[in-house]
């Protein structure tokens, strides 16, 4: 089965902190995603990674940097963290082969910035 | 503008009975089709998928059905369970600048009667 972990469940972090939310996945996948979700929104995507030290802007990447230094681990930054960045962050990945690219899913962070 | 969405957000099934969770998608060149069960607090996982050239999918308890003249999709659950109350939301792929992306509904609440 494919696992895919995120470092915190709840975080809680002051305006202006640096945040890091950590996403790791253990089926050698190519592709990792991080989207936020937030009520009555879907989800949206904010970057993501094709390869090692690859990265691509998802819809909504203004506030947020990543850092894939590794194929398994994919990193999510919040510079200066903002009230407006307080949501479920979910980190997912795929395969890389066009028939079997579905996305699984990390448990999610729940980022509350007071 | 292109979206997924959902008619219904919340969904209320006796236990033991059928249910049917609808998604609209407005993107014909879509190829790829996920369902996406969300547990509360937990991330989402994956249910069953479908692809444009097939109008219907089965697993274990679960049907997909593809309709691209209405571009309708449904999920069809036999025999709801307790454990089957969660938020069910799809997902299309699309081409977008060369690369795949998804986009995603907001979700249906299922909830499953005693």
């Amino acid at each position: 089965d494919v696992k895919v972990t995120q470092s915190s469940r709840y975080l809680v972090k002051r305006t202006g902190e640096k945040v890091f939310l950590e996403c790791v996945q253990d089926m050698d996948h190519e592709n990792m995603f991080w989207y936020r979700q937030d009520p009555g929104l879907g989800l949206r995507l904010i970057y993501f990674s094709y390869d090692v030290k690859m990265k691509e802007k998802g819809d909504i990447p203004e506030g947020y940097s990543v850092s894939r230094e590794k194929k398994e681990r994919f990193s999510l930054i919040l510079e200066s963290a903002s009230t407006n960045q307080t949501s479920m962050y979910l980190c997912a990945s795929s395969l890389a082969r066009r028939q079997k690219e579905t996305q699984y899913f990390g448990p999610g962070t729940r980022l509350l910035v007071l | 503008g292109e979206s997924v969405g959902l008619h219904l957000p919340t969904l209320s099934v006796q236990e033991g009975d059928n249910s049917i969770i609808n998604c609209a998608y407005s993107n014909s060149a879509s190829d790829y089709f996920i369902w996406y069960k969300q547990e509360s607090g937990k991330g989402p996982q994956f249910i069953i998928d479908i692809r444009s050239n097939m109008d219907k999918r089965q697993g274990q308890r679960v049907t997909v059905l593809l309709n691209k003249t209405v571009k309708h999709l449904s999920l069809q659950i036999a025999a709801t369970q307790p454990g089957d109350s969660a938020v069910y939301f799809c997902a299309e792929r699309k081409i977008q600048s060369g690369t795949y992306k998804y986009i995603f509904g907001t979700g249906t609440r299922l909830k499953v009667l005693a």
